[in-house]
C-alpha cells in the first residue's frame, strides 16, 4: 500500500517568507508526527497528532511554527517569517496509533531558507 | 532530560567482519527502536524492541534490548557492503506518542569491499 507522502519534496524561500509543508499518511493510521533533521540538531520531534489533536505543542522550536490535522488525515506544518535556522529536512511519520506502534517515515521536505 | 547516545558516531569496517552498534538512554523506557537511513533518504525501520530481553534478528543484523542496562545493541554479521548507511537507535519515554522518539546522532557505517 501507499506510505507516507510529503510535498514538497523541495523547498526554497527567502529569509522573512511563510511555507507550508504537507503531509498525508498511511491511511487507517490515527497518529502522526511531525520531526526535523538537520546537521546542527540531528532529529528532532516537534510535535504529535492523535486525530486531530496534538495535546502537546511544546516541541515546536518556536511561535512561528504551527502544525494543524484535519479529518485525522493530512497535515500541514506552517512556518511564518522564515529564518536561515529553520533550513531542514522535515519528515513526518505516521502509526496505526500512539504509543509502542512503528512509526513509517515519509521521504521529508527539504526546506532551504536563503 | 532524554539524553540517547549511540557509539561509535562514525564506523568503517571490512566486508566479513562483525560489528556491535551501542545505544545507551538515561530515563527508563521499554520501548526502543532502530531505523536506517540512506544517504538523501528517509528512515526505514529495522527493529521495534518492546520489552527487556527482547532480542530481534534480520539478516545479518541483531537487536537487543537491556532495559535495566537503559543499553541497546545492534549487532552486524559478516558485513557486506549493502549495509553501509546511518543507523540510528531512538527512545519513547512515556508511551502514548506524545514525545514523539528521542533519536541519538546516528552510527555512520562503511562497509569497504
Amino acid at each position: 500500500g501507499a506510505g507516507v507522502s510529503q510535498s514538497p519534496s523541495n523547498k526554497v524561500t527567502e529569509k522573512g517568507k511563510d511555507v507550508e509543508l504537507r503531509c498525508d499518511p498511511i491511511s487507517g493510521h490515527t497518529a502522526l508526527y511531525w520531526y526535523r533533521q538537520s546537521l546542527g540538531q540531528g532529529l528532532e520531534f516537534l510535535i504529535y497528532f492523535q486525530g486531530n489533536s496534538a495535546p502537546d505543542k511544546s516541541g515546536l522550536p518556536s511561535d512561528r511554527f504551527s502544525a494543524e490535522r484535519t479529518g485525522g488525515s493530512v497535515s500541514t506544518l506552517t512556518i511564518q517569517r522564515t529564518q536561515q535556522e529553520d533550513s531542514a529536512v522535515y519528515l513526518c511519520a505516521s502509526s496505526l496509533a500512539g504509543g509502542a506502534y512503528e512509526q513509517y517515515f515519509g521521504p521529508g521536505t527539504r526546506l532551504t531558507v536563503t | 532530560e532524554l539524553k540517547v547516545e549511540q557509539n561509535p558516531l562514525f564506523l568503517s569496517m571490512q566486508e566479513g567482519k562483525n560489528y556491535t552498534i551501542y545505544c545507551n538512554y538515561s530515563t527508563t523506557s521499554d520501548r526502543l527502536y532502530w531505523y536506517r537511513q540512506d544517504p538523501g533518504k528517509s528512515l526505514e525501520s529495522l527493529f521495534v524492541l518492546l520489552s527487556n530481553g527482547a532480542v530481534k534478528q534480520e539478516g545479518r543484523l541483531m537487536a537487543s534490548l537491556d532495559t535495566k542496562a537503559r543499553l541497546s545493541t545492534l549487532h552486524i554479521t559478516a558485513a557486506v557492503h549493502d549495509l553501509s548507511a546511518t543507523y540510528f537507535c531512538a527512545v519513547d519515554v512515556r508511551g502514548g506518542g506524545a514525545d514523539g522518539l528521542t533519536f541519538g546522532k546516528g552510527t555512520h557505517l562503511i562497509i569497504q569491499p
